[in-house]
Parts: structure tokens; C-alpha cells; sequence
């Protein structure tokens, strides 16, 4: 009953390395996401995948990119990291029923960016 | 983009207190979610609300939509130390997933 699994729980990365968060779910849900969580911010959405094959923009994509390599799995990938960066990240997928899309989160991913 | 707005931010209440929290929007929403956060997870979503008016129930949890599909409540009863968290609405409009906005996350604290 794994749910929605991330990795890794921790990382810390100098300024300009690059990493790759992974993210996998095994609820059969045809569309995955990625928020990050910053103080007093709530929760803001970088990208999201309606469906394998298909990913788009949320609000704060900038310095992201993301691959959804199948049903399951939906990745993360920062390029260049920057301080600015430093954050909790979530991945989540959705179900939808009654009219309302009901989001499943992962533990989360604590980086920091020195 | 748009947040909602939570309020209180945090609270330090006994256990045993009732506690209500609220969440409001300029904007109209045909759904609202009531999500839970401990430390160090992500968030759980406590309650789902699908039409203007409706009060829900979810053990010791009652949540309602308010009727101008601007605001919502969340009303916690007889608080407990394991409601200790982070409660986020979340309010939604037509389409998918994506157009889901959340609260800034009202931070529930219950001393013994």
C-alpha cells in the first residue's frame, strides 16, 4: 500500500549541480505533479503530467524540468541548482471522482541549496 | 499566481478545545479540500466538499462550503494531541488537477 513514493527524503547540493528527484506511484492515476512548499506559501505547482506522454507548466516552472517516463513515474530534474531553490518538494497524483480531483502526496523531498 | 487565505495562521489551543479555522477566496470555487500535514509528510486530504452549502463530517472533522462558493470551514472538536499539523484548504474550479489553488496553511499546535 506504497501509494505515492519519492526519493530521495534529503539532499543538499552546492550552488550550479544538477539532480534528479524521482517520483513513483502505483494507484493506476493517469496524472502526476510537482509542488514545492515554502514558509508561509502553501503549496505552488512547478509542473504537472495529465498523462503519460504529456507534461506542462504550473505556476513556478522556471529552473525545472520534468519527465513523466511512464505511467508510473514522474521526475524532477534541476539543471543548475540555485539557492533560490531551496525548498520541500512533493510529488502527487490525482483521482478524479464526484466532479473534484482528489490529489495523493508523497513524504516530500527537503532540499537545500548552499 | 493566487492563494487562498487561511486563517488563523497558527494556533496554540489545549486538548480537549474545539478549534475553527477558515479559508477565503475573491474567486468562486466548485470545490473545496480539506488537507492535513504532520512533520515531515506530505499532506492528507481529511475532507472533500462538492456543492455550495454542504457540511460534511469526518469523525471529530466537520467541514462546510460556504454559499458564496468563496469560503470554507473546518471545524475540529474536542482537539486531541495528534491533531497537531498543518491544515491546507485547497479550492478548485472546473478542469483538471492543475487549477487546484491552495491555502497558506493555518499550524495547529495542542498542549496538554
Amino acid at each position: 500500500n506504497a501509494g505515492v513514493t519519492q526519493t530521495p527524503k534529503f539532499q543538499v547540493l552546492k550552488t550550479g549541480q544538477s539532480m534528479t528527484l524521482q517520483c513513483a506511484q502505483d494507484m493506476n492515476h493517469n496524472s502526476m505533479y510537482w509542488y514545492r512548499q515554502d514558509p508561509g506559501m502553501g503549496l505552488r505547482l512547478i509542473y504537472y503530467s495529465a498523462s503519460e506522454g504529456t507534461t506542462d507548466k504550473g505556476e513556478v516552472p522556471n529552473g525545472y524540468n520534468v519527465s513523466r517516463l511512464n505511467k508510473r513515474e514522474f521526475s524532477l530534474r534541476l539543471e543548475s541548482a540555485a539557492p533560490s531553490q531551496t525548498s520541500v518538494y512533493f510529488c502527487a497524483s490525482s483521482e478524479h471522482a464526484r466532479g473534484a480531483w482528489k490529489l495523493f502526496f508523497g513524504s516530500g523531498t527537503q532540499l537545500s541549496v548552499l | 499566481g493566487q492563494q487562498l487565505n487561511q486563517s488563523p495562521q497558527s494556533m496554540f489551543i489545549q486538548e480537549g478545545e474545539d478549534v475553527s479555522m477558515n479559508c477565503t477566496s475573491s474567486s468562486i470555487f466548485n470545490t473545496w479540500l480539506w488537507y492535513k500535514q504532520e512533520p515531515g509528510e506530505g499532506p492528507v486530504l481529511l475532507i472533500a466538499l462538492y456543492k455550495a452549502g454542504e457540511l460534511t463530517s469526518n469523525g471529530r472533522l466537520t467541514a462546510q462550503f460556504g454559499i458564496t462558493r468563496k469560503d470554507s470551514f473546518l471545524n475540529i472538536s474536542a482537539s486531541i494531541p495528534s491533531d497537531v499539523g498543518i491544515y491546507f484548504c485547497a479550492g478548485q474550479r472546473s478542469g483538471t488537477a492543475s487549477k487546484l489553488t491552495f491555502g497558506t496553511g493555518t499550524r495547529l499546535q495542542v498542549t496538554l
